[in-house]
């Protein structure tokens, strides 16, 4: 079975910096693109970044330019989303998600979610 | 870009039908899906590539694209249909993923 299982929430002050992670099995990590959507408590769903399989092209949205960094090792099977300068709107539950395979980049849904982990942002 | 557009909220009786829709996107564009996300879960496709149903999906969930509106039919409503949903659209560059701001779904 594929499973996505996040870690690394918590509550962080503003400005400060925090590392989430997501082990992944059941699937070909390698050969996946993978992303990062996040949902404010209440709210829709934002996507936040996304790394194709190999690691050399990632994409971020403008809210989190310059601040997120996306990474991943395949020899882990893992996916990771270092924050900097945290702002009290990048509150969220932070989901990791894979993306489907059928084309190469940009028309695939989000097929396989993980459970989410929350981030906090708060003096 | 663009924004994607859905009903805020919708309510219809058990074994009637709702029709979700999803607009405000390129003329054109292909490849719409749908989530469902029920309380304190994680989202799960229940429409892709515009019409198709993932494997466990009931026949009762279809989904259409026609033009810049997209629409997800959910047949005969039972009370477990009863969540939020969500359409989701690569922009025209295929670098950006455009998520709907969601319709609740309540089962009356």
């Amino acid at each position: 079975d594929v499973q996505l299982v996040e870690s690394g929430g918590g509550l962080v002050k503003p400005g400060a910096s925090l590392r989430v992670s997501c082990a992944a099995s059941g699937f070909n990590f390698g050969g996946s693109n993978m992303a990062w959507v996040r949902q404010t408590p209440g709210q829709g769903l934002e996507w936040v970044s996304s790394i194709d399989s190999t690691g050399d092209y990632v994409f971020y949205a403008d809210a989190v330019k310059g601040r997120f960094t996306i990474s991943r090792d395949n020899t882990r099977s893992s996916l990771s989303l270092q924050m900097s300068s945290l702002r009290g709107e990048d509150t969220a539950v932070y989901f990791c998600v894979r993306e489907g395979d059928r084309y190469r980049y940009g028309e695939d849904p989000f097929d396989f979610w993980g459970q989410g982990t929350l981030v906090t942002v708060s003096s | 870009s663009f924004v994607l557009t859905q009903p805020p909220s919708m309510s219809v009786a058990p074994g009637q039908t709702a029709k979700i829709t999803c607009g405000g996107f390129t003329p054109g564009l292909k490849n719409v899906h749908w989530y469902r996300q029920g309380p304190g879960r994680a989202p799960s496709v229940v429409i892709y590539y515009d019409s198709e149903r993932p494997s466990g999906i009931p026949e009762r969930f279809s989904g259409s694209n026609s033009g810049n509106v997209a629409t997800l039919t959910i047949s005969r409503v039972e009370a477990e249909d009863e969540a939020d949903y969500y359409c989701h659209v690569w922009d025209s560059y295929r670098t950006l993923p455009m998520f709907g701001g969601g319709t609740t779904l309540t089962v009356l």
